[in-house]
């Protein structure tokens, strides 16, 4: 079974802080990929990043950048300099046995962030 | 590249009609989702198509939910007769194992009300 945990209901903080999203994942699976999704107040679902298990360099681009550590299964998203435009629901997502039954996505419940002016 | 493309993106119906979603996926994609978002379940996958064929359809939640895919471009997700707990946000969404690439993109979103 693969289980997402986002412990983070709601983050709210002011315009230009840092700010950290947390995701830890369970599977039994060796390889499996982890995603970071955003969706903004329009409701689309947008792709941020993907990684796979066997990558676990730290990822930038531009303002937000990606924590992968297996040894504690976790893969956290931080928003550097954080601007309203940022504000939304950010979804971590664990993909495994992707050979074997294709994707079968399981997402977190999602943290609510709003970035105050 | 167009992306993932979904109709209607807004849809108000009665309690008893039938609903129909419809679904381009990504030209070249040869996976299709069908996800449902709630505000009690998140979201939630409800059936995934590989080739044009249906998977694993073990998250329709019961036989009123009926899916389709007759060709690579173009699926649907029916409703019938639809109910107001069937209210949510309907998301498609393609994908395509080529070199590894195998990120999901969805679609903007069929909201659905049923009153």
């Amino acid at each position: 079974a693969q289980k997402v945990t986002q412990a983070q209901t709601e983050i709210s903080v002011v315009e230009k802080e840092d700010v950290t999203l947390d995701c830890v994942y369970e599977t039994r699976d060796t390889t499996y990929y982890l995603f970071w999704y955003k969706q903004p107040p329009s409701g689309e679902l947008v792709f941020l990043i993907r990684r796979n298990s066997f990558d676990e360099q730290n990822e930038i681009s531009g303002r937000y950048s990606w924590n992968f550590q297996k040894s504690t299964s976790s893969f956290n998203f931080t928003i550097t300099a954080s601007q309203v435009v940022d504000s939304a629901v950010y979804f971590c997502a664990l993909n495994a046995e992707w050979e074997t039954s294709g994707s079968r996505l399981t997402f977190g419940e999602g943290t609510q962030l709003t970035v105050n002016p | 590249d167009a992306g993932v493309i979904q109709s209607p993106r807004h849809e108000v119906t009665e309690m008893g009609q039938e609903v129909t979603l419809r679904c381009k996926p990504i030209s070249g994609h040869d996976y299709l989702f069908w996800y449902r978002q709630t505000m009690m379940r998140g979201l939630e996958l409800l059936i995934y198509f590989n080739n044009n064929v249906p998977i694993d359809d073990s998250g329709m939640p019961e036989d009123r939910f009926s899916a389709k895919m007759p060709n690579a471009s173009f699926s649907t997700l029916k409703i019938q007769p639809s109910e107001p707990r069937d209210s949510a946000v309907y998301f498609c969404a393609s994908s395509s194992i080529d070199g590894g690439r195998n990120t999901i993109y969805f679609g903007e979103g069929s909201w659905l009300t049923v009153v």
